[in-house]
């Protein structure tokens, strides 16, 4: 399965939304899509699992959506902590492929 | 706290090997599988494979098949991954994840990365 984002880079300013796409070249279940956020020199840090399940202590403004080939992690007003590259992962089937990434700068 | 210590960077020549550990704290150690990433120096992340550290079963990506091995000494709480006939295109960071929940696919915690430079 091959996982493409888009867009590759967004740029916003603080406070708008920001709406990222994670589309999968076959159906992918649910349960098995995820949401990673990563900053400079830093290991990603898991968002949202299962598609739309926050994982512990991530803010309420991170929201994910989606079934079979689309997929869309939504955060609803930018705060400045937020400008990082953000990938999903399927775990569906084997190879458990990451997508290219967005980059979410500031505008 | 779970916690995933890897560790130090490596500095090794082409056609060589790496072997990167991983030591799990916080939780036991053969109830979660162990997931391996790496992420070339400005680049995307790679998925290469994963350990289930309470039978020893693996899964490899294929680009990795038959040059990486994923092992584990339960004893210790400790993961490995060796990658053999390093290339340049091997320079990269490696982490170790484990996933959020039992039997739930999302790696929840990650290991803090260890650079592996390939040069002559």
């Amino acid at each position: 399965i091959v996982l493409t984002q888009s867009p590759g880079t967004l740029s916003l300013s603080p406070g708008e939304r920001a709406t990222l796409s994670c589309r999968a070249s076959q159906s992918v279940s649910s349960t098995y899509l995820a949401w990673y956020q990563q900053k400079p020199g830093q290991a990603p840090r898991l968002l949202i699992y299962g598609a739309s399940i926050r994982a512990t202590g991530i803010p309420d403004r991170f929201s994910g959506s989606g079934s079979g080939t689309d997929f869309t992690l939504t955060i609803s007003r930018l705060e400045p902590e937020d400008f990082a590259v953000y990938y999903c992962q399927q775990y569906d089937f084997s190879p458990f492929a990451f997508g290219p990434g967005t980059k979410v700068d500031i505008k | 706290q779970v916690h995933l210590v890897q560790s130090g960077a490596e500095v090794k020549k082409p056609g060589a090997s790496v072997k990167v550990s991983c030591k799990a704290s916080g939780y036991t150690f053969t109830d979660y599988y162990i997931q391996w990433v790496r992420q070339a120096p400005g680049q995307g992340l790679e998925w290469m494979g994963w350990l289930n550290p309470n039978t020893g079963g693996t899964s490899y990506a294929q680009k990795f098949q038959g040059r990486v091995s994923m092992t584990r000494d339960t004893s210790i709480s400790t993961a490995y991954m060796e990658l053999s006939r390093l290339t340049s295109d091997d320079t990269a960071v490696y982490f170790c994840t484990r996933d959020v929940l039992i039997a739930v696919p999302g790696s929840g915690f990650w290991g803090q990365g260890t650079l592996v430079t390939v040069s002559s």
